[in-house]
């Protein structure tokens, strides 16, 4: 299995544009987490789905962010507009329902730098 | 309101040390525990995990790490250092009526010097 794949790795964007941070769970992975980590904060748990319906979005920061799970093999975070205090690290996680498959698997993570 | 709190930010210690990070969590009912590193520049992997049976647990690189219920820890231990263990290292939990929501502590940056 390739893992957790997010796209894009790196991004530099303006204050005011979107942004659409892609992720392809692992295969069978039932949930599906996304996260934010910066200095400030560390890891913050924005929103988690679970057979692609959102389940807690209590950490999404405002509106302008917004996830979607359109089928088991995908997912976008987005956010619109864009502001500088949106760089972040951003990692999606993906994990199983069986016993022993309790454990995210982390992807290598999208950087954001809004200038 | 459920919580993990990580006793040290930084750490600094010499090849061959040894190493023992603290966590402690607040949650009510059954929990898992994780520890998970992340290297300089990597995403997160996972250390060793607890879910039930001996409260110790072994990890990979010989990391261990002992449950202990009653002072409500999950400390990280590792005898004898290497410069390849640097890196920052979290504590995770959840408790296993909503394990969908894995909590993470703060995170302890770990330098080794040669």
């Amino acid at each position: 299995d390739a893992g957790v794949i997010q796209s894009p790795r790196h991004e530099v964007t303006e204050m005011g544009q979107e942004v659409t941070l892609r992720c392809k769970p692992i295969s069978g992975h039932d949930y599906l987490f996304w996260y934010r980590q910066t200095m400030m904060r560390g890891l913050e748990l924005l929103i988690y789905f679970n057979n692609n319906v959102p389940i807690d979005d209590s950490g999404m920061p405002e509106d302008r962010f917004s996830a979607k799970m359109p089928n088991a093999s995908f997912s976008t975070l987005k956010i619109q507009p864009s502001e500088p205090r949106d760089s972040a690290v951003y990692f999606c996680a993906s994990s199983g329902l069986a016993p022993g498959a309790n454990v995210l698997t982390f992807g290598a993570g999208s950087r954001l730098t809004v200038l | 309101a459920q919580s993990v709190s990580q006793h040290n930010h930084h750490v600094i210690l010499s090849e061959a040390a040894s190493l023992e990070l603290g966590c402690n969590y607040s949650y009510g009912g059954t929990v898992n525990l994780f520890w998970y590193v992340q290297y300089p520049g990597q995403h997160l992997q996972l250390l060793l995990k607890y879910f039930s049976g001996d409260p110790l647990v072994k990890g990979i690189k010989g990391f261990e790490a002992e449950f202990i219920k009653s002072k409500f820890s999950f400390n990280l231990r590792k005898p004898s250092v290497q410069w390849s263990d640097t890196a920052e290292y979290f504590c995770a939990v959840n408790s296993t009526d909503s394990w969908g929501k894995l909590q993470f502590g703060a995170g302890t940056q770990v330098v080794v010097t040669p």
